[in-house]
């Protein structure tokens, strides 16, 4: 069974461009997370989506958005992009059935984005 | 929010030597999973821990659950190269609440 596939694994933008980030879960899987990593900050929880609907949203600006297609892949969007927006971001599926919450992620290799 | 802290940051041990990491919650958790994100890899599953007081182990890991449900520890007996790496710990605090994962602790093993 393929993993989770994140595209691309690098990115360099500049100062206010916007960059989207694109997830494809594991086959079955319906829910998908999205993480920011940074060194001094650790795994910050971006958002949660299931069947296509944000189940839950983390302490980020509007600036990130994400949303989930009917085939359970996932994208994210960052607008407006600034310095501190550089870091590894993840993305995690899980089968995500109503019922059973207290599922293991499985996450991808993660896109490095990096702004100049 | 849940805010959940681990100790220590980093740890530095000689190849042989035991090793824990604490994880430490505001708020009562649904449930405890552990990740390993070994250096310049994405983390990785090791296990769960859903019941008060519940201990389980993985060979040379010892995974624990508070008796409250608001702090959990690793433990690794005789820690090998292999072991290098960030452990993470992450729960939600009920439903279908979000994972809140905790700093991590980033173990480097001298041999």
């Amino acid at each position: 069974k393929a993993g989770v596939t994140q595209t691309p694994r690098y990115l360099i933008k500049t100062r206010g461009q916007q960059v989207t980030l694109s997830c494809s879960p594991i086959s079955g899987h319906r829910s998908v997370s999205w993480y920011q990593q940074t060194p001094g900050q650790g795994l910050q929880f971006l958002f949660e989506y299931f069947s296509e609907t944000q189940r839950n949203k983390g302490n980020f600006p509007g600036r990130f958005s994400g949303r989930q297609f009917s085939n359970s892949r996932s994208e994210m969007n960052v607008s407006t992009l600034e310095l501190g927006d550089s870091a590894l971001y993840l993305c995690a599926s899980s089968p995500g059935q109503t019922g059973t919450s207290n599922q293991p992620q499985h996450f991808g290799d993660g896109t490095r984005l990096s702004i100049l | 929010g849940q805010q959940v802290m681990q100790i220590p940051q980093y740890q530095h041990v000689q190849e042989g030597e035991d090793f824990t990491t604490y994880c430490n919650s505001s708020t009562t958790l649904s449930n405890i999973q552990w990740y390993k994100q070994r250096p310049g890899g994405h983390p990785v599953f090791l296990i769960q821990l859903v019941k008060s007081g519940e201990v389980k182990k993985q060979k040379r890991l010892t995974f624990q659950f508070g008796e409250a449900k608001k702090n959990s520890s690793l433990h690794i007996t005789a820690t090998q190269t292999t072991d290098v790496g960030t452990y993470f710990c992450a729960g939600r605090a009920g439903g279908y609440q979000k994972v809140t994962f905790g700093t991590g602790t980033k173990l480097q093993v001298i041999p």
